[in-house]
């Protein structure tokens, strides 16, 4: 099973929204990443966590809360979005080979988030 | 930051044609993956790319990891109409305890029936 599941598919929310984004695998890779897609455009990545402990944060601003419950699951908590925070949100996760992320990084089917 | 130039940005071709493209970059990689996304999906990873001057195959595709370590490119032979899609290239390198992924800009790759 090679496969990052991500729901939902599609979200809209409005600007005092608070909302919740959820991606699992169980493939046994204990790195997970959160990427931001615009349309056309490579992904950016927001947060990696790595063994369920966050790693790397991009400066992502606050109403964006990353939680890693455990080493399957990848939650993105969302509040007080504003329209420029819609996008293709996409999950990813990788091995983690004597304390380094693999760099071969298995997508999710992506949440399409519509901010109005 | 590294920095990746992928090119073309897009592509209209027949089908039955063969397509190339390619990823520079003024940095060393020590690895370069390539990656295919369709409309509504994620990222699905092709091929990867470990050594500087290997060459790699999955079907119809063939991609190289340059020898400079600088650049990579991906051929597709005899396209289909399910080749449509943006293709990625990315670069990795070591940076501390993480491999760092920068990806390219994309090509968009359209097949004329």
């Amino acid at each position: 099973d090679t496969e990052v599941t991500q729901t939902p598919k599609h979200l809209v929310m409005g600007m005092t929204n608070k909302k919740s984004l959820k991606c699992e695998q169980h493939m046994g890779h204990r790195a997970m990443y959160w990427y931001k897609q615009k349309a056309k455009k490579p992904p950016e990545l927001m947060f990696v966590y790595s063994y369920e402990k966050l790693s790397i944060n991009e400066s992502v601003p606050s109403r964006f809360s990353p939680e890693c419950p455990n080493s399957s699951l990848l939650n993105l908590h969302l509040h007080a979005l504003q329209p420029e925070d819609s996008a293709l949100y996409l999950c990813a996760s990788s091995q983690v080979d004597m304390g380094f992320l693999r760099e071969k990084l298995f997508f999710g089917s992506g949440t399409q988030l519509s901010v109005l | 930051g590294q920095q990746l130039n992928q090119s073309p940005q897009s592509m209209f071709i027949q089908e039955g044609e063969d397509v190339s493209m390619n990823c520079t970059s003024s940095s060393i990689f020590n690895t370069w993956l390539w990656y295919k996304q369709e409309p509504g999906e994620g990222p699905v990873l092709l091929i990867a790319l470990y050594k500087a001057g290997e060459l790699t195959s999955n079907g119809r595709l063939t991609a190289q990891f340059g020898i400079t370590r600088k650049d990579s490119f991906l051929n597709i032979s005899a396209s289909i109409p399910s080749d449509v899609g943006i293709y990625f290239c990315a670069g990795a390198i070591s940076s501390g305890s993480a491999r760092q992924l920068t990806f390219g800009s994309g090509t968009q790759l359209t097949v004329l029936p």
